[in-house]
């Protein structure tokens, strides 16, 4: 199973909402991210996890809470969102951040609009 | 982070053979280079990895010069289904070589 699974695949949600975005993968992978793309742009790093822990935070937000329950579960809890926020929000794995030879893979996003 | 150059955007036909050069002249004694692919609305999917010489998988080639300031990325004959945004990322280790640079659109044309 070389899967990235995230839930749900679509949101939409209001700026007084609170809502969460799971990823889930059973590769043994122990280190996992979060990326924000806005259309026609690359992906960019929001948070790394490392062995369940946090271990880099590309200065997001406060608004945007990650958490990493076990090695195979990623969450980001919302909150307090503004339209702009709005983007593909994508999750990834890899083995372990230590190596070199990382080869991550990625979950297919999920799409949130704020409103 | 060594900053990656990539052209904005190829177009090629199909059936050709394609090479998307990535330019990343502060590249680090350790750092390596990685492609990805990325479909509308899909997460970025690995291509090939390399560090100096020449790289080929089942998908693609991947060259490198001597001097490393520099990689290529071959594609041998395009189908449309090869329209995609391409990635060059370059990092020591795993997190560092997650960090995306602008890409290169390319377009295969029936």
């Amino acid at each position: 199973d070389t899967e990235v699974t995230q839930t749900p695949k679509h949101l939409v949600m209001g700026m007084t909402n609170k809502k969460s975005l799971k990823c889930e993968q059973h590769m043994g992978h122990r280190a996992m991210y979060w990326y924000k793309q806005k259309a026609k742009k690359p992906p960019e790093l929001m948070f790394v996890y490392s062995y369940e822990k946090l271990s880099i935070n590309e200065s997001v937000p406060s608004r945007f809470s990650p958490e990493c329950p076990n090695s195979s579960l990623l969450n980001l809890h919302l909150h307090a969102l503004q339209p702009e926020d709005s983007a593909l929000y994508l999750c990834a794995s890899s083995q372990v951040i230590e190596s070199w030879d990382t080869e991550a893979f990625f979950g297919q996003g999920t799409r949130l609009t704020v409103v | 982070l060594a900053k990656t150059t990539q052209p904005i955007s190829m177009d090629s036909y199909e059936g050709q053979e394609v090479n998307i050069t990535c330019s990343h002249n502060n590249i680090a004694t350790n750092d390596y280079i990685t492609w990805y692919q990325q479909f509308p609305s899909q997460g970025p999917r690995f291509i090939i990895q390399g560090y100096k010489t020449k790289v080929t998988n089942e998908v693609a080639s991947l060259f490198i010069p001597a001097d490393r300031k520099s990689s290529t990325l071959s594609l041998p004959r395009v189908s449309l289904s090869d329209t995609a945004v391409y990635y060059c990322l370059v990092g020591q280790t795993g997190a560092n070589n997650l960090f995306f640079g602008t890409g290169t659109r390319l377009t295969v044309i029936p």
